[in-house]
């Protein structure tokens, strides 16, 4: 089964873009790379999927590599509403598996 | 507004009690799902539901139950079977089940165990 590699915390300053590194070098083709986030005590919130080719919503911009064994996600603008735990995860039809995630710490 | 109910938000019931927690959902999703999470610890599947009357054990399904008997609910029962009870317990549904849907989460139950 696939799994997803995080850093365990990162910090971002307010304003600037807060880059969210994943590994998920045993991915398999039929893969898809999700984002979710979670603040303290509510249920996870979509950001964004994808499968081989760069996503951008209203929320975030998702970076897969050619190799799709990495990917990044891109909150462009931080705000203090960004804190959260960010969990990358991938999700086949029949199989789905959330890790620990980053810890993403806006300071203002 | 369409999303996923959970209640209670804290449930505290004694040890070797059954207990069911609630799950319902407006946004006529196919698919919906139940979750653990442990303090500090990602969610781990418990059971899922492709379509109403259908559902499937996840990846900790022991000491827990389940049923479908409507599509807009997903009632999961944690038995006296299950040995840690105690976690936070989310709900999600998709419009149907597959790898190209994103689950949307209801805001969970608290279980404590007393």
């Amino acid at each position: 089964d696939a799994k997803t590699t995080q850093p365990p915390s990162m910090d971002c300053a307010e304003g600037r873009a807060a880059n969210l590194p994943c590994n998920h070098s045993t991915i398999s083709g039929n893969e898809y790379v999700y984002w979710y986030r979670q603040i303290h005590s509510q249920g996870p919130q979509y950001i964004i999927h994808g499968l081989k080719n760069n996503e951008t919503n209203e929320m975030a911009s998702l970076i897969i590599t050619e190799d799709r064994k990495s990917s990044t996600l891109i909150l462009p603008h931080a705000t203090l509403r960004d804190t959260a735990v960010y969990y990358c995860i991938v999700h086949r039809d029949d199989k789905i598996i959330f890790g620990k995630g980053t810890r993403l710490h806006i300071l203002p | 507004d369409g999303g996923i109910t959970q209640s209670p938000k804290y449930l505290f019931r004694k040890e070797g009690q059954n207990v069911t927690l609630s799950c319902e959902q407006n946004l006529n999703h196919d698919a919906m799902y139940w979750y653990r999470q442990d303090p500090g610890q990602g969610l781990r599947l418990i059971y899922y539901s492709q379509i109403v009357n259908d559902f499937q054990k996840g990846d900790i399904a022991e000491g827990y139950s389940v049923s479908r008997e409507k599509k807009e609910s997903f009632p999961l029962t944690v038995t006296s079977a299950q040995k840690n009870p105690t976690a936070f317990y989310l709900c999600a549904s998709s419009i149907y089940w597959g790898a190209n849907q994103p689950q949307h989460f209801g805001d969970g139950t608290r279980l404590s165990i007393l």
